[in-house]
């Protein structure tokens, strides 16, 4: 059973803020929620995690809400660059190594 | 570079032949991980090794396939006899264990495998 449910595929405008939606509703409260993405043809790349609170990084924003069940990924100015298919993932804290990929969301950010 | 390297980028082999695939994880990294990635297809767990034990060797798809770790540090993937189904990208993955808990994977760039 799939942990998370994303959308399939989304657009964004170049230079505009890109959203994520990311459904996790069974999470436990011993799971973090990570995001990387794939751009093509390359290995995933790390973007951010999160356990209840908000994160920022220097490459997205992380909005957890209150009750855990969803979050979003924020791109804040995104480029062509980032293009690519995000991943959102549970993953236990403790002796829980896999990182599940399920379909992820393909992003296309247009000029 | 500081990065999970591997070798080689891009490999094309014959059917029925061996081939090796070298993991250079992160310095420090206990953690290592084994992916691939068919064409087109999501990435498929395959081995997870904590310093030089794999205690889930879950994912390995056949007997074909065997995966060591030497000194805490470089991994090998070996696949023998390969086949056509064997062609996919192989991701390596290393991350920090600090008191039990894996933290975030960063991962190689992969290597593309090619049976003919």
């Amino acid at each position: 059973d799939a942990k998370t449910t994303q959308p399939t595929s989304m657009d964004c405008a170049e230079g505009r803020a890109a959203n994520l939606p990311c459904n996790h509703s069974t999470i436990s409260g011993n799971e973090y929620v990570y995001w990387y993405r794939q751009i093509h043809s390359q290995g995933p790349q790390y973007i951010i995690h999160g356990l209840k609170n908000n994160e920022t990084n220097e490459m997205a924003s992380l909005i957890i809400t209150e009750d855990r069940k969803s979050s979003t990924l924020i791109l804040p100015h995104a480029t062509l660059r980032d293009t690519a298919v995000y991943y959102c993932i549970v993953r236990g804290i403790f002796n829980d190594y896999k990182l599940s990929f399920g379909a992820g969301t393909t992003v296309t950010v247009r000029a | 570079g500081a990065g999970v390297s591997q070798s080689p980028s891009n490999k094309v082999t014959e059917k029925g032949k061996d081939v090796e695939l070298r993991c250079d994880p992160i310095s420090g990294h206990t953690a290592l991980y084994w992916y691939r990635q068919s064409l087109g297809q999501g990435l498929e767990f395959l081995i997870y090794f904590q310093g030089n034990s794999a205690p889930d060797k879950s994912g390995l798809p056949s007997d074909r396939f065997s995966a060591e770790r030497t000194g805490g540090s470089v991994s090998t993937l070996t696949i023998q006899r390969t086949q056509q189904e064997d062609s996919a990208v192989y991701l390596c993955a290393s991350s920090l264990n600090r008191g039990g808990m894996n933290t975030e994977a960063f991962f190689g760039q992969g290597t593309r495998l090619t049976v003919v």
